[in-house]
């Protein structure tokens, strides 16, 4: 049982760059999150998706793009990273009746 | 919005001892509640699920109830272990919306 893959697990990037954290699930699942979490501070809410096609702002949403192609993938676009960016992503999914399934993460360092 | 509050920040307590995370939310209007574990360096493992019509939940020596009314859940966790020694975080999903909304989280340390 998969769950939910992400990719890649660890990352370094020099300021300026770009790059996309990819995420997979194979539950069939519609609803998909992106969260961000820093040392000592809760889970915050990047973008989501309720859907193929569909996708939405979350709580921090600025300096990251997301696409939905697909019911499986969700992938998360930095563009320009910064510093700010540095944290550990975590990509999530959920159907019915409504249990939430997180993937292992993404520790992304910007220097 | 949904705030939600885990009290205490962290706990330490002796192995074999029985004790009770406690999570607070301020809408009552939910559709289900989470628990989830996290260890170091890890992704979050979802422990329980709670949902709206449900009072409480039990896996193992976990059991979480649900108050929607006094906006509270509890986790107790029976003759704790080592390895129990963990971030444990509640979640919230509204009747309305498609968002979580979490807690902080409780850092629990089971000494040997």
């Amino acid at each position: 049982n998969a769950g939910v893959t992400q990719t890649p697990k660890f990352r370094i990037l020099k300021i300026g760059q770009s790059m996309t954290l990819q995420c997979a699930q194979d539950m069939n699942h519609n609803y998909m999150y992106w969260y961000r979490q820093d040392p000592g501070m809760g889970l915050k809410l990047i973008y989501y998706s309720v859907g193929a096609g569909i996708t939405d702002k979350g709580e921090v949403p600025n300096g990251y793009n997301v696409s939905r192609s697909t019911t499986e993938d969700f992938p998360l676009r930095l563009e320009l990273a910064a510093p700010s960016q540095t944290s550990v992503y975590f990509c999530a999914s959920t159907g019915v009746p409504g249990e939430l399934f997180f993937g292992e993460g993404s520790r992304l360092t910007v220097l | 919005k949904q705030e939600v509050t885990q009290i205490p920040a962290a706990l330490s307590v002796p192995e074999g001892e029985n004790l009770v995370l406690n999570c607070s939310f301020t809408d009552s209007a939910i559709y289900n509640l989470q628990w989830f574990r996290q260890d170091p360096g890890k992704g979050l493992t979802s422990l329980l699920l709670i949902q709206s019509s449900q009072r409480e939940q039990t896996s193992g020596r976990l059991n979480a109830s649900l108050d929607k009314s006094s906006g509270r859940s509890t986790l107790y966790i029976a003759a704790s272990q080592p390895g129990d020694s963990a971030t444990y975080l509640c979640a919230v999903r509204l009747n309305t919306g498609n968002q979580f909304y979490f807690g902080t989280g409780t850092s629990l340390t089971v000494i040997p």
